[in-house]
């Protein structure tokens, strides 16, 4: 089955230490994702990026770090400098020239 | 900059009741309009869109219409289910200059609907 996977669902940390969170897509999509949901609030746009080796900062980019080595894989970490890490985080992709996005299940991520 | 105001939530409606979620949006250029929907603890689907001016996207039950004079796009069904309980987001997406960019969404804040029994 053709989809977007993020690992793990939940997600635990103790402030101060960095945590990367997984996304994989098998859809051969060519633009990939994060975004940041926070109760009560839309979603907020982190990073994304359009080809292999590249992408770009997106709303609220800062304490958070991407890579994309792989066309499939769009990892996130989450860095000790973001100051409220605390959130439910979604990856999506789309196909080139396409208006719309299609997502993953979402990681919650809990620092204490 | 582009932007989405959803109708505040919750909304709370018996089942077989009419639903209308209010949208509106303004943006640079000619966007293409969305609504999502997340059911709790999961992602975001997508649940129909419009691509241009009088367009109606429709799925499920659920229609809404791209007017531009109006600059809306509201959510509408005509009879609601226990399992349409969900939060619905409208977003918005325009491609960059040239159409060689791809497409930024940009949400509302999100309407939580609740239907009983």
């Amino acid at each position: 089955d053709g989809g977007i996977t993020q690992s793990p669902k939940y997600l635990f940390r103790k402030e101060g230490q960095n945590v990367t969170l997984s996304c994989e897509q098998n859809l051969n999509h060519d633009a990939m994702y994060w975004y940041r949901q926070d109760p009560g609030q839309g979603l907020r746009l982190i990073y994304y990026s359009q080809i292999v080796n590249d992408f770009q900062k997106g709303d609220i980019a800062e304490g958070y770090s991407v890579s994309r080595e792989k066309k499939e894989s769009f990892p996130l970490t989450v860095t000790s400098a973001q100051k409220n890490p605390t959130a439910f985080y979604l990856c999506a992709s789309s196909p080139a020239g396409a208006y719309e996005q299609y997502f993953g299940p979402g990681t919650r991520l809990t620092v204490t | 900059g582009n932007s989405v105001t959803q109708m505040e939530g919750p909304v709370t409606l018996s089942e077989e009741a009419f639903l209308t979620i209010n949208c509106t949006y303004t943006a640079t250029g000619y966007p293409s309009l969305f609504w999502y929907v997340q059911y709790p603890g999961e992602g975001l689907q997508l649940l129909l869109k419009a691509t241009k001016a009088d367009d109606k996207g429709s799925n499920k039950g659920f229609e809404a219409t791209y007017r531009k004079e109006t600059t809306s796009f509201h959510l509408e069904k005509g009879s609601v289910q226990v399992s349409d309980s969900a939060v619905y987001f409208c977003a918005l997406s325009t491609l960059g200059a040239g159409g060689t960019s791809y497409g930024k969404l940009t949400f509302g804040q999100g309407t939580i609907l609740t239907v009983h029994p």
